[in-house]
């Protein structure tokens, strides 16, 4: 099973500042199939983007994905006031499918 | 529009099944892989299951392999878990969503409550 380790696991920030993500991972995953997904408070997963840079219809382009190896990074360029939720990565090329642990990003 | 909803969640003892369903709408639902996710209350995603847009294979976590079945009614335009043997920490809000390149739909979730 490939694990996924993000980092870290809250970061604190002010709105309008930039926030880096990093979800790294045990084994090989193809960029096509390592998604990202927000989560607001008493809400579902919403579909960000996946690291082919392949972004959701209706996601700002202050969300962006890259990769290098077995390291994913989500980088959010500026922080909306709605941006502050947790975050998590998923990789779906490999079964089983895995998330990550997530990352709380929290107003600072 | 794309939509997703569960429905058949609940409260159920110890030992006990439940059949989760997810009705969708607003795209061809054959064309695509659906999968079930839970999320136990303060804690993360976890990945449960998915099934090939024909229905034609199926994966599981290890942690439900054996306990769950997940199916699909291709003219019902509808997705189904069968739980089986419950235990507590089964209890979760599950989510039904669509893709494989990505989840890019998710339906708004349904709560299972194993308890005595």
């Amino acid at each position: 099973e490939i694990v996924l380790t993000q980092s870290p696991g809250t970061l604190s920030l002010s709105p309008g500042e930039r926030a880096t993500l990093s979800c790294r991972a045990s084994q090989t995953v193809s960029t096509t199939y390592l998604a990202w997904y927000q989560q607001r408070p008493g809400q579902a997963p919403r579909f960000l983007l996946s690291s082919a840079p392949t972004r959701a219809t209706g996601i700002p382009d202050r969300f962006s994905g890259s990769a290098s190896g077995t390291d994913f990074t989500l980088t959010i360029s500026r922080l909306e006031p709605e941006d502050f939720a947790v975050y998590y990565c998923q990789q779906c090329g490999v079964s089983p499918w895995t998330f990550g642990q997530g990352t709380k990003v929290e107003i600072k | 529009q794309v939509q997703l909803v569960e429905s058949g969640g609940g409260l159920v003892k110890p030992g006990g099944s439940l059949r989760l369903s997810c009705a969708a709408s607003g795209f061809t639902f054959s064309d695509y892989f659906m999968s079930w996710t839970r999320q136990a209350p303060g804690k993360g995603l976890e990945w449960l299951s998915y099934i090939t847009g024909p229905g034609s294979a199926t994966y599981y976590a290890d942690s439900v392999k054996g306990r769950f079945t997940i199916s699909r009614d291709n003219a019902k335009n509808s997705l189904y878990l069968q739980l089986n043997s419950l235990r507590a920490e089964d209890t979760a809000m599950y989510y039904c969503s669509r893709g494989n390149y990505g989840l890019d739909y998710w339906g708004q979730g349904i709560l299972v409550t194993v308890s005595s």
